[in-house]
């Protein structure tokens, strides 16, 4: 079944505590992109993914980090996070190239985060 | 990527249909419209795209102006299940950025 894959779904952490919240997907997409969720202020994008290796900015990059080692998996990483990172995460796939591409964004079934 | 406005909030009756506006009056020639919905706290759900066509699927028709720059979402007959949040997004699909607005909650009634 064509998915992406979060985890954890839930977690509850402290201030300064580094997390990483996986996500992977099966359907050999070259696009990859978290976003958070915040009553009020909808999806935002936080970093984004175009091919393994490469990787860039979003609107809300701060407090984030991100790698694309492989094509299937984009980790988001939480060096020391903060409470203001409490939040709705949410990682998507899509196609870029070829025949195959729509544009159509596969969407996680979303990680809440919140920070103490 | 363009921006796009939609209604905060907009209500429908069971059976009939949902017309969800969207003005992208900024757009360019290479970016599409895509509609997403989000039910609850769930991931956003893909329902149609089309760049100057209208389209239609099994889920809903995407209507697009000639001059591009609004489009309306139609849900021809709609359930009480079709409740959630309309995103209408414009997008160029080579790129990354792909900018949510606040949407559209749509609240289908008996």
């Amino acid at each position: 079944e064509a998915q992406v894959t979060q985890n954890p779904r839930y977690l509850i952490t402290v201030t300064g505590k580094k997390l990483t919240v996986t996500c992977s997907q099966n359907m050999n997409h070259e696009y990859m992109s978290w976003y958070r969720q915040d009553p009020g202020l909808g999806l935002r994008q936080i970093y984004y993914s175009m091919n393994v290796e490469v990787t860039d900015k979003g609107d809300v990059p701060e407090g984030y980090k991100v790698s694309r080692k492989e094509k299937r998996n984009f980790p988001l990483i939480l060096e020391s996070p903060s409470p203001n990172q409490t939040s709705l995460y949410f990682c998507a796939s899509s196609f870029l190239k070829g025949v195959a591409n729509t544009g159509e964004l596969f969407f996680g079934e979303g990680s809440r985060l919140t920070v103490l | 990527d363009a921006k796009t406005t939609q209604p905060t909030s907009m209500d429908c009756a069971e059976g009939r249909a949902a017309n969800l506006p969207c003005n992208h009056s900024t757009i360019s020639g290479n970016e599409y419209v895509y509609w997403y919905r989000q039910i609850h706290s769930q991931g956003p759900q893909y329902i149609i795209h089309g760049l100057k066509n209208n389209e239609t699927n099994e889920m809903a028709s995407l209507i697009i102006t000639e001059d591009r720059k609004s489009s309306t979402l139609i849900l021809p007959h709609a359930t009480l299940r079709d409740t959630a949040v309309y995103y209408c997004i414009v997008r160029v699909v080579s790129t990354g950025k792909l900018i949510f607005g606040q949407g559209t909650t749509l609240q289908v009634k008996p």
